[in-house]
């Protein structure tokens, strides 16, 4: 398998609301990545995982919650957001996150809106 | 400063037509160097990577140090090469993140 999954595709929810957003990869790619994508411009990055670990928050709100299950798995737990957050959410898997040319292989994303 | 430039928003040109698709950087280390592409309702994919020089779909890039720039080239642009295209710049020390360009629409016209 040489994808990346996501679900849900299509996430509607309220600022009270608690979802998750869920990333599965079964390349053996120990480096797992979440972005966030609005309309007509780059992703950005929110978050790196490496062997499982946390090792890049770039500064997200805590209304965002990132978990590392297991080497396959990457979730993102969502709570209390607000109507800015509506975007698209990436999630992407590298072989490694150190030196050399590690491509990044992208899921299809989780359009997510916050009414 | 780690900074990825794509300077054309859009860019239209027709069937047959040469294209290139400007990028510039700034990075002092040492870069690696990506265009993704992204098709209309499809996922944000790898077409080519600095160290590799190969050529995919007809599109070739060359990294030009001197010039801190990785343009995007194909000598007959096609009616499926309509696409958002991004210009990435990765960062091995901070956790392999990729630093995109503001990305250029491709749109070929039949």
């Amino acid at each position: 398998d040489t994808e990346v999954t996501q679900t849900p595709k299509h996430l509607v929810m309220g600022m009270t609301n608690k979802k998750s957003l869920k990333c599965e990869q079964h390349m053996g790619h120990r480096a797992m990545y979440w972005y966030k994508q609005k309309a007509k411009k780059p992703p950005e990055l929110m978050f790196v995982y490496s062997y499982e670990k946390l090792s890049i928050n770039e500064s997200v709100p805590s209304r965002f919650s990132p978990e590392c299950p297991n080497s396959s798995l990457l979730n993102l737990h969502l709570h209390a957001l607000q109507p800015e957050d509506s975007a698209l959410y990436l999630c992407a898997s590298s072989q490694d996150r150190g030196v050399g040319v590690n491509e990044q292989f992208f899921g299809p994303g989780t359009r997510l809106t916050v009414l | 400063a780690q900074r990825v430039t794509q300077p054309e928003k859009l860019l239209s040109v027709f069937k047959g037509a040469p294209v290139e698709l400007k990028c510039n950087y700034s990075y002092s280390g040492s870069p690696e160097l990506f265009w993704y592409v992204q098709y209309s309702r499809q996922r944000l994919q790898l077409l080519l990577r600095h160290i590799s020089r190969e050529s995919i779909k007809g599109f070739t890039a060359d990294l030009n140090k001197g010039e801190t720039s990785f343009h995007l080239k194909k000598p007959f642009a096609q009616e499926e090469d309509s696409a958002m295209y991004y210009c990435a710049l990765r960062i091995y020390n901070q956790g392999g993140k990729l630093i995109f360009g503001q990305g250029t629409e491709l749109s070929v016209k039949p």
